[in-house]
C-alpha cells in the first residue's frame, strides 16, 4: 500500500469552478502535512501546509483529519493558472531525522 | 532559480555510458536529499544526507552511487543503467534533517538509451 494516495485525475473544470482534492496516508506516526505544487516539467513548490483547524491562503484551503488519516484541498473559483499537478506530502520524523513522502498527485486542468 | 542547482538539465546516455548528476545550493543548508519521478508514479527518495553523511539509502540499485563531499554539493554518479531508470531526478536541500521545509532544484531529466 503506498504511504500518500492520490486520485491521479485529471480533473477538467471550468474556470470559475470549486474543486477538491483527497488524499489519505497510511502511516499514523506521520506529523505534518502539506500540498505542494507542480507544473509540467518543473519542480515541486511548497503551496501551503495542512492543520487539524484548518489553513486557508486566498482561494485554497486545506485541511486535515487525523482520525481518519484523510487529508484534502480545496480550490474556489479555479484560475487557468491553477492548471498543475497537486502534491500531497507527508513528513514524518524527529529533530534529527526526517522525510518528506510524496503522493503520486493529482492533476487539475482549469478550461476557459 | 531556485537556489538549488542542478545540472544538466537533460541528459542522454546509453546503457554502457558512466555519467554524474550535480546538485549545489548555497542557502546554508546542511540536509540534501535526491528524489527519483518517474512517470505515473510518486516521488521516491532515494538518499538522504545529513552535514555529508548519508543517513539513507532507499534500497536504490548499486548502479546509482552518491557523493557528498560538503554540505553545499552533492552527486549523483550513474553507471550501467537500464530504460526503466529513465526519470526526472530531483535533488533538495532543508536546513536541517528535522526540518521539512525543502527547496527542491529544477531537476535532471534523464533518459537511457
Amino acid at each position: 500500500r503506498k504511504e500518500v494516495e492520490q486520485d491521479p485525475g485529471p480533473f477538467n473544470v471550468p474556470e470559475g469552478a470549486t474543486v477538491a482534492f483527497n488524499c489519505t496516508y497510511s502511516n499514523s506516526a506521520s506529523q505534518s502535512f502539506f500540498w505542494y505544487r507542480q507544473d509540467c516539467r518543473k519542480e515541486p513548490k511548497l503551496l501551503m501546509s495542512v492543520y487539524s483547524s484548518g489553513n486557508e491562503d486566498g482561494r485554497f484551503t486545506a485541511q486535515l483529519n487525523r482520525a481518519s488519516q484523510y487529508i484534502s484541498l480545496l480550490i474556489r473559483d479555479s484560475k487557468l493558472s491553477d492548471s498543475a499537478t497537486y502534491l500531497c506530502v507527508a513528513w514524518h520524523g524527529s529533530s534529527n531525522t526526517g522525510k518528506l513522502i510524496f503522493g503520486q498527485g493529482t492533476t487539475l486542468q482549469v478550461k476557459p | 532559480e531556485t537556489g538549488v542547482t542542478q545540472t544538466p538539465r537533460h541528459l542522454v546516455m546509453g546503457m554502457t555510458n558512466k555519467k554524474s548528476l550535480k546538485c549545489e545550493q548555497h542557502l546554508g543548508h546542511n540536509a540534501m536529499y535526491w528524489y527519483k519521478q518517474s512517470a505515473k508514479k510518486p516521488l521516491e527518495l532515494m538518499f538522504v544526507y545529513n552535514f555529508k553523511e548519508q543517513t539513507e539509502n532507499n534500497s536504490v540499485p548499486s548502479r546509482f552511487s552518491p557523493e557528498c563531499p560538503n554540505s553545499s554539493h552533492l552527486f549523483l554518479h550513474l553507471h550501467t543503467l537500464q530504460p526503466e531508470d529513465s526519470a526526472l531526478y530531483l535533488c533538495a536541500s532543508s536546513k536541517t534533517i528535522g526540518d521539512y521545509g525543502y527547496t527542491f532544484g529544477s531537476g535532471t531529466r534523464l533518459t537511457v538509451v
